[in-house]
């Protein structure tokens, strides 16, 4: 069965410093990535997609990037941290044909100070 | 633009009591609707999944309606539960993108 592993599962971490989320899929291959946000009382937020290794679709304008270096890995990293990047962050598969039916890791709670 | 709105906003129930979420939506060309629970700090965990020509979707005490004319959803959730207090958000597929739509969610909170 698929797996969807997600960390650090919080992270505090000062104005200005780097960041870097790590997510990886087991059993499947060749997902469909995604980064999500999550803001109180707000539906979940696109950040990033990716269809392939190196293929990222940007949604938003931010100070974040992402990037998927192996097949079942997607990393979500910001240079600088902003105030304003604090939340709590979700990323989820889904099988690259069909549905388009996401599986959500556990999230990870960013707080920048 | 495509959008999801869930209501009520939150809710309180007494254990063991019974009640009805409402999902109403825009998205076009509709592919499937999921009803997700997610419990505070954890990411969602899929309730049910309906199509186009389905009209409703159990799992357990969890049942899900879907309208597809009207554009609604309902999930219901019978005999109440204190594990049942939770967010419990509403996510619309259309067919052929990738760019799904949330809902807000509804929070639930389940009192003894």
């Amino acid at each position: 069965s698929q797996t969807i592993h997600q960390w650090p599962a919080t992270l505090v971490q000062p104005v200005g410093s780097p960041l870097s989320l790590e997510c990886t899929v087991e059993g499947t291959s060749n997902p469909n990535l995604y980064w999500y946000r999550q803001a109180a009382g707000r539906g979940l937020q696109l950040l990033f997609y990716s269809v392939g290794i190196g293929q990222i679709s940007s949604e938003v304008p931010q100070n974040l990037s992402a990037s998927r270096p192996q097949d079942r890995q997607f990393i979500l990293s910001s240079k600088k941290l902003l105030l304003s990047d604090s939340g709590f962050y979700l990323c989820a598969w889904s099988i690259s044909s069909g549905a388009n039916v996401l599986t959500f890791g556990a999230g990870s709670r960013l707080t920048v100070l | 633009k495509n959008q999801v709105e869930q209501s009520p906003q939150s809710l309180i129930i007494l254990e063991g009591k019974n009640c009805t979420l409402q999902c109403n939506y825009t998205v076009s060309p509709f592919s499937n609707l999921r009803w997700y629970k997610q419990d505070t700090g954890r990411g969602p965990v899929s309730l049910t999944i309906m199509t186009f020509s389905e009209n409703t979707k159990s799992n357990g005490r969890y049942t899900a309606t879907l309208d597809a004319d009207t554009k609604q959803s309902s999930l219901h959730i019978t005999a109440s539960q204190l594990s049942d207090s939770a967010s419990y958000i509403c996510v619309v597929s259309p067919w052929g993108d990738y760019k799904l739509s949330f809902g807000a969610g509804t929070t639930v909170t389940v009192r003894a």
